[in-house]
């Protein structure tokens, strides 16, 4: 029940072109979820959050859909650029707990 | 300038050493994780610490030892009893009080011969 699942592993597409990534969750419980980028060599930083009570969630260029009732989230990138290029991993918590839990990561590249 | 370090960026052992990781922050955050990455498996929790003196296995602690003696500082020791140590090596740290936003780290490379 602590699982999120994340799809696809990889992901390419053209420049200008919107790829999506997908997550899926079982435990109800969780009230948090951030997506994280990470460059080769790097450590994740924090891109984007949602929380439950809103479906979706913009800043910049990406975009976070929820779906409560399915227990799905997506993240969108718009006009995709090559420096978009990254490992992107979907997360998910319960607020007022401690710990996060990753899906899988979807590497991402994005050709000129 | 605030974050969190680790030291040093890529590590190398011989099979069977001890060897510790160490992790830094100055952002006056009270709980601190360590994540191994290995790939197409994401990030994995290792052990987490929430308040000094304190801390709680995660989903992968066979083989890791932790310390928390100080606020700032939560090193990660790979012990010999950790069967496949070479990885990617994360640290995080968050502030509490409901909040579950986690700063990471550079990452150590670790490389056992």
């Amino acid at each position: 029940q602590q699982q999120v699942k994340q799809s696809p592993q990889s992901l390419i597409v053209q420049k200008g072109g919107i790829p999506i990534i997908n997550c899926a969750y079982e435990n109800t419980a969780f009230d948090y979820f951030p997506w994280y980028q990470q460059f080769p060599g790097k450590g994740p930083a924090l891109l984007i959050a949602i929380r439950p009570d809103v479906s979706e969630k913009k800043e910049g260029r990406f975009t976070i859909s929820f779906n409560k009732s399915a227990k799905q989230f997506s993240l969108h990138i718009m006009d995709s650029q090559p420096g978009d290029s990254a490992t992107y991993f979907c997360a998910a918590s319960i607020e007022s707990g401690s710990r996060l839990t990753f899906g899988e990561g979807t590497q991402l590249t994005v050709n000129p | 300038d605030g974050g969190i370090t680790q030291s040093p960026k890529y590590l190398f052992r011989k099979e069977g050493q001890n060897v510790t990781l160490s992790c830094e922050q100055n952002l006056n955050h009270d709980a601190m994780y360590w994540y191994r990455q290995d790939p197409g498996q994401g990030l994995r929790l290792i052990y987490y610490s929430q308040i000094v003196n304190d801390f709680q296995k995660g989903d992968i602690a066979e083989g890791y030892s932790v310390s928390r003696e100080k606020k700032e500082s939560f090193p990660l020791t790979v012990t010999s009893a950790q069967k496949n140590p070479t990885a990617f090596y994360l640290c995080a740290s968050s502030p509490l009080a409901g909040r579950n936003e986690q700063f990471f780290g550079p990452g150590t490379r670790l490389t056992v011969l």
